[in-house]
């Protein structure tokens, strides 16, 4: 079975400052890597995906995530937080099983943002 | 366009009680899922539907869990009888159906308090 770890439960950044949220995935085939992200007391929204296109994947609100096949990682990135940007990230795994495909959430890592 | 939507938002319930949770998916979706959101965790798969027939329940308790998705729409998750460690929030999410890059739309969640 597929599997995503997420390195650090939490992390913290000053605003303005550079953010790092760290996936290694677990495949043998080529996965299908997602971010998602969760704000308090709501669902999870779609950051962003991994579709082997591009290797760089540019999601919403300036995150991005590079796939790097050789350390099998999938590290999302921001150049400057914003307080807006504290909330709950989710790395994410789609594996093929029987009747089709089902997605597996890492721990998550909550991002703080200092002012 | 509206989301998922979930109901109730907050439960709390004795241990041994029974409880329920509905959701209605995004108009179109054929496919259904149900998580369990234990605090500090990233969301566990307990079922997933395509229109109205299971296609995974692998996690799901059978013994005291159940859903149902009546006419490939709605959906019903059960608990019966409830345990302390049922305490958690469980997402209703939902998608089109596809091959792995499949994005998900979750509901803001039910949140149960087993005492």
């Amino acid at each position: 079975a597929q599997s995503v770890t997420q390195l650090g439960s939490h992390v913290s950044v000053s605003e303005g400052a550079l953010v790092l949220l760290r996936c290694n995935y677990s495949s043998s085939v080529p996965p299908y890597l997602f971010w998602y992200v969760q704000y308090p007391n709501q669902g999870l929204q779609l950051l962003l995906k991994y579709t082997s296109a591009a290797t760089l994947v540019k999601g919403i609100n300036g995150f991005e995530a590079e796939f790097k096949k050789s350390e099998t990682s999938f590290h999302l990135t921001k150049p400057s937080a914003h307080m807006s940007d504290a909330a709950e990230y989710f790395c994410a795994v789609s594996e093929s099983g029987t009747g089709g495909f089902k997605t597996i959430f890492g721990a998550g890592t909550r991002l703080f943002v200092k002012a | 366009e509206a989301g998922v939507a979930q109901s109730p938002r907050y439960k709390i319930i004795e241990k041994r009680q029974s409880v329920a949770f509905w959701c209605n998916p995004i108009s179109g979706h054929a496919t259904l899922y149900w998580y369990q959101q234990i605090l500090g965790q990233g969301p566990k798969l307990l079922i997933q539907f395509q229109n109205n027939g299971v296609v995974d329940d692998s996690q799901l308790p059978k013994d005291r869990f159940s859903a149902e998705r009546l006419k490939g729409v709605d959906s019903t998750l059960k608990i019966q009888p409830a345990k302390l460690e049922d305490s958690a929030v469980y997402l209703c999410a939902s998608s089109l159906p596809g091959q792995g890059i499949v994005e998900l739309f979750f509901g803001e969640g039910s949140r149960l308090t087993v005492l």
